[in-house]
C-alpha cells in the first residue's frame, strides 16, 4: 500500500539553525513526493515537490531530494527563521492510483525561537 | 487567482443533525478532492471528482457521507446524522489531471459535533 512516515515533533530550533525533517515512504508504482506547509490559521500550501528519483525540489531555502534507494524525501534548510514556524507535511501521490490522491504523514510542528 | 474557497469556515452542530459544506475550486481545475484532518494527524483522503463524475471513495466515507459536484464546478459534502466522531477539519483541494500534479488546498471547514 501507500503510506508516509514522518519524523515526530514538535521540533524547536533557534534562529539560523539547520533543519532536517525526516520523511520515508512506501508506495505502489512510481510516486511523486511533496512537502506542504501549514502556517498558523492558514490552509496547506505547497512548499516543494519532486516527481522522479534523484530530483531535488527547492523553494524559499528549503530543499528535499527524492531518494528511491532509501525511499526517503527529507526536508532541509540551512538557516531557519522565526517565520518558518509552522507544521510541515510530507505527502505522496502514487501513479498507480488513477485519482492521484495524496497520502500524508502526520505532520511535524516546527517552532523557531529568536 | 482566487484560490480554493470553502464555506462555512466553522460549523457547530448537535449530534444527529445534518450538515453541508461547500467547496469552490480553482476554476480551470477539473479534479476536486475532499480530505478529513483530525488533530495531530495529516489529511486523509475521502473522495474525488473528475469534472462532475465521482470516481473514487475511501472506506472512511461511510453511508452517512455524500458528495456531489453537479456541474463540474463547485462541490458539496453532506454528513447526515452527525456523530461526535465526525468532528474534524474537512479540506477541499483541486488540481489539473495528471501524475505528479500538485493539489491546491482550501482553508478548510472545522466541524464540531456536540
Amino acid at each position: 500500500g501507500n503510506s508516509v512516515t514522518q519524523m515526530e515533533g514538535p521540533v524547536t530550533l533557534s534562529e539560523e539553525a539547520f533543519l532536517t525533517i525526516n520523511c520515508t515512504y512506501t508506495a505502489t508504482g512510481y510516486p511523486s513526493l511533496f512537502w506542504y506547509v501549514q502556517y498558523p490559521g492558514e490552509g496547506l500550501q505547497l512548499l516543494l515537490k519532486a516527481t522522479k528519483a534523484d530530483d531535488k525540489g527547492s523553494n524559499k531555502g528549503f530543499e528535499a531530494t527524492y531518494r528511491k534507494e532509501t525511499t526517503s524525501f527529507h526536508l532541509e534548510k540551512g538557516s531557519v527563521q522565526v517565520s518558518d514556524s509552522a507544521v510541515y507535511f510530507c505527502a505522496l501521490s502514487a501513479s498507480a492510483n488513477t485519482g492521484n490522491q495524496f497520502y500524508f504523514g502526520t505532520g511535524t510542528s516546527l517552532t523557531v525561537i529568536p | 487567482d482566487t484560490g480554493v474557497s470553502q464555506d462555512p469556515r466553522h460549523k457547530i452542530t448537535k449530534r444527529g443533525q445534518n450538515v453541508t459544506f461547500r467547496c469552490d475550486p480553482i476554476s480551470e481545475h477539473n479534479r476536486l478532492y475532499w480530505y478529513r484532518q483530525t488533530l495531530g494527524q495529516g489529511p486523509e483522503f475521502l473522495t474525488y471528482f473528475q469534472n462532475e463524475a465521482q470516481l473514487e471513495k475511501s472506506r472512511l466515507l461511510s453511508d452517512r457521507f455524500s458528495a456531489e459536484r453537479p456541474k463540474g464546478s463547485f462541490s458539496t459534502l453532506e454528513i447526515q446524522r452527525t456523530e461526535q466522531g465526525d468532528s474534524a477539519m474537512y479540506l477541499c483541494a483541486s488540481s489539473l489531471a495528471g501524475a505528479g500534479v500538485e493539489q491546491y488546498f482550501g482553508p478548510g471547514t472545522r466541524l464540531t459535533v456536540t
